[in-house]
């Protein structure tokens, strides 16, 4: 199965910064089948990014998703205090499906 | 509104059984498959599986298959995840989401399964 690792594991910013989060693969990710969700204390994941690049509905314009075969970012422009949240990568690709082991962006 | 609605939390013992339930509304159930996924206290999330509910077809994450089973009722626009004897390991939130081209495009609001003696 493909591994994803994220990094850093933590991201201490203000708000108002940008956060670069990445997530690395073991192995290529099939047509960027490469999801981003955010998850805060209590909820469920909320998906934010489809297809390595695709906001999905509803969601701000300061995210946005890069990258291709091992390699894939999430950016979040100028952070707002409701985006500090644990961030997963998924690749959906191949099956299993598998996650990334989360980035906490939180308040520096 | 489109929705999954997932069943309460649960406390039980290990070596019992329970099946829990994710109800999808709001939309044509049987257009969507459902995934069940795993959250342990604490961890990251982990694939369980995933079945059409047109025609009940299954795949499982190997690492769960033989322990979990998936299955649907549509004609309730349902979909359960059902253990037969449970262990302290299978303490987690578990959550349905519907998939839409692979990914888990909508995700329910997670089921917390507790288990202890």
């Amino acid at each position: 199965e493909i591994v994803l690792t994220q990094s850093p594991g933590t991201l201490s910013l203000s708000p108002g910064e940008r956060a670069t989060l990445s997530c690395r693969a073991t192995d290529s990710v099939s047509s960027s089948y490469l999801a981003w969700y955010q998850q805060k204390p209590g909820q469920a994941p909320r998906l934010l990014i489809y297809g390595a690049s695709n906001r999905a509905t509803g969601v701000p314009d300061r995210f946005s998703g890069s990258g291709s075969g091992t390699d894939f970012t999430l950016t979040i422009n100028r952070l707002e205090p409701e985006d500090f949240a644990v961030y997963y990568c998924q690749q959906y690709g191949s099956l299993p499906q598998t996650f990334g082991q989360g980035t906490k962006v939180e308040i520096k | 509104e489109v929705q999954l609605v997932q069943s309460r939390a649960e406390v039980k013992k290990p070596g019992e059984s329970l099946r829990i339930s994710c109800k999808g509304s709001g939309y044509s159930f049987t257009s969507y498959w459902i995934s069940w996924l795993r959250q342990m206290p604490g961890k990251d999330l982990q694939w369980m599986g995933r079945i059409d509910p047109s025609d009940s077809y299954t795949t499982y994450n190997p690492s769960f298959q033989g322990h979990v089973t998936i299955s649907i009722d549509k004609s309730i626009s349902t979909a359960y995840l059902q253990w037969n004897s449970l262990k302290a390991s299978d303490t987690a939130t578990y959550y349905c989401a519907r998939r839409v081209n692979g990914y888990d495009a909508l995700w329910g609001p997670g089921t917390l399964v507790t288990v202890s003696s």
